[in-house]
């Protein structure tokens, strides 16, 4: 059974491009977060979701982030117009209904 | 407004002595908690937990520590080994969520051999 696996591991992005990190939950998971790591900080809570649904949002940036977990396919994290304090760790974590997290090794989002 | 807070660090103990790692929240609406312990370039790894119900839960070399009136947890590494040197997050949240926790900005272990 694979874990939560996110891809790419690192992300390089020139200010003002789009970002895509994807996240495929383990096997059996339904629920999916995400969750930001600046640096020398603690993960930060950004968004909750359910196959096609988002239950909770309330840790996103209000303008140029979004995410999606198709019915089919990885949960995607898309920031738009990338600035420099976009830059972090960022880390998906997926579960079942009532049980702990997992989470995934995390993509290394670079804005230069 | 930081609910989950984690004091020091950085922490360094010697091989085979006690690692004692702190946590204090202030949300009373906490009732769950977690551990997670993270290596460099890699995501967080779920160490231990315990509920709200209970003032300590014990797995081999690692127990965690509640103190609900007060509003603070630990967690005790007994004995020490140079792999448990990591950073070391504590993470709280209300039991109708399984992954929206609250994580406090970590404390790096050093354990000299």
């Amino acid at each position: 059974n694979a874990g939560v696996m996110q891809n790419p591991r690192h992300l390089v992005r020139r200010r003002g491009q789009e970002a895509r990190l994807r996240c495929s939950p383990m096997k059996g998971h339904s629920h999916v977060y995400w969750y930001r790591q600046l640096p020398e900080e603690g993960l930060k809570f950004m968004v909750y979701l359910q196959k096609e649904n988002i239950i909770d949002e309330s840790g996103m940036p209000k303008e140029r982030f979004s995410a999606e977990f198709p019915k089919e396919g990885p949960s995607i994290l898309r920031i738009q117009q990338v600035v420099r304090g976009d830059s972090a760790a960022y880390f998906c974590a997926s579960s079942e209904t009532a049980t702990e997290a997992f989470f995934g090794q995390g993509t290394r989002l670079t804005v230069v | 407004d930081q609910q989950v807070k984690q004091n020091s660090p950085s922490l360094s103990v010697q091989e085979g002595r006690i690692s004692i790692l702190n946590c204090d929240y202030t949300n009373s609406m906490f009732d769950y908690f977690l551990w997670y312990k993270k290596y460099p370039a890699e995501g967080p790894t779920f160490l231990i937990s315990i509920s709200s119900i209970k003032d300590k839960n014990e797995d081999g070399r690692f127990t965690v520590f509640l103190n609900k009136s007060a509003k603070h947890l630990s967690l005790h590494i007994v004995p020490s080994q140079p792999g448990d040197s990591a950073v070391y997050f504590c993470a709280a949240r209300d039991n109708t969520n399984a992954g929206k926790s609250t994580f406090g900005d970590g404390t790096t272990l050093t354990v000299k051999p």
